[in-house]
């Protein structure tokens, strides 16, 4: 089955105590992004990757790191989470020439206390 | 702020009934699209609109774009509750960054 998939589905971790959160698609995507949604906020854009190795800027960068070593997958990471990064963040991926049919990933709802 | 603007913010309508949202946007597009998010889960494409198109139909769906206005509007007909979601415009920027709005809340009651 096509999917995207986010691992873990929930967490709930602290101030400053690294995390990882993994993205994974197998439908052989090019494009692969990261967004946090906040109520009120919609969806904003982190960091997103045209291909491997290459990989920019959205609209809220600060705070994140994303690698793009294989074409599958495309972790977030927080090297030192803060309480106002609580959010619930999705992946999405789409093909070559159609960024605007992104597939998303179910979500992580992520709590830092 | 980049972001589209999806009016109403909220809507409820009763099954059978058709609901119509609205978005904004600032910037020129090559094309629109509309997505669906049903509550806490990850957005599914539903249907794009291209900056050369007036009007699109896919199913109960319709949606019309006003690139003089720089605005669209999608029109969910003969809804059912199942169409309770929310639902957003989005667009893709010139750095390849997918924008979206902050979406309309959209419930249907049976």
């Amino acid at each position: 089955e096509a999917q995207v998939t986010q691992n873990p589905r929930y967490l709930i971790t602290v101030t400053g105590k690294k995390l990882t959160v993994t993205c994974s698609q197998n439908m052989n995507h090019e494009y692969m992004s990261w967004y946090r949604q906040d109520p009120g906020l919609g969806l904003r854009q982190i960091y997103y990757s045209m291909n491997v190795e290459v990989t920019d800027k959205g609209d809220v960068p600060e705070g994140y790191k994303v690698s793009r070593k294989e074409k599958r997958n495309f972790p977030l990471i927080l090297e030192s989470p803060s309480p106002n990064q609580t959010s619930l963040y999705f992946c999405a991926s789409s093909p070559r020439g159609r960024i605007y049919e992104q597939y998303f990933g179910p979500g992580t709802r992520l709590t830092v206390t | 702020s980049q972001q589209g603007e999806e009016d109403p913010q909220a809507l409820s309508i009763q099954e059978g009934e058709n609901a119509t949202m609205n978005c904004s946007y600032k910037t020129s597009i090559n094309n629109l699209q509309w997505y669906r998010q049903n509550s806490g889960r990850g957005l599914v494409h539903l249907i794009l609109i291209r900056s050369n198109e007036r009007e699109k139909h896919s199913g109960r769906l319709r949606v019309t774009l006003d690139t003089s206005k720089k605005s669209s509007s999608l029109l969910i007909t003969a809804s059912r509750a199942a169409d309770t979601a929310s639902y957003f415009c989005g667009r893709v920027d010139s750095s390849y960054k997918l924008i979206f709005g902050s979406g309309t809340r959209l419930l249907v009651r049976p």
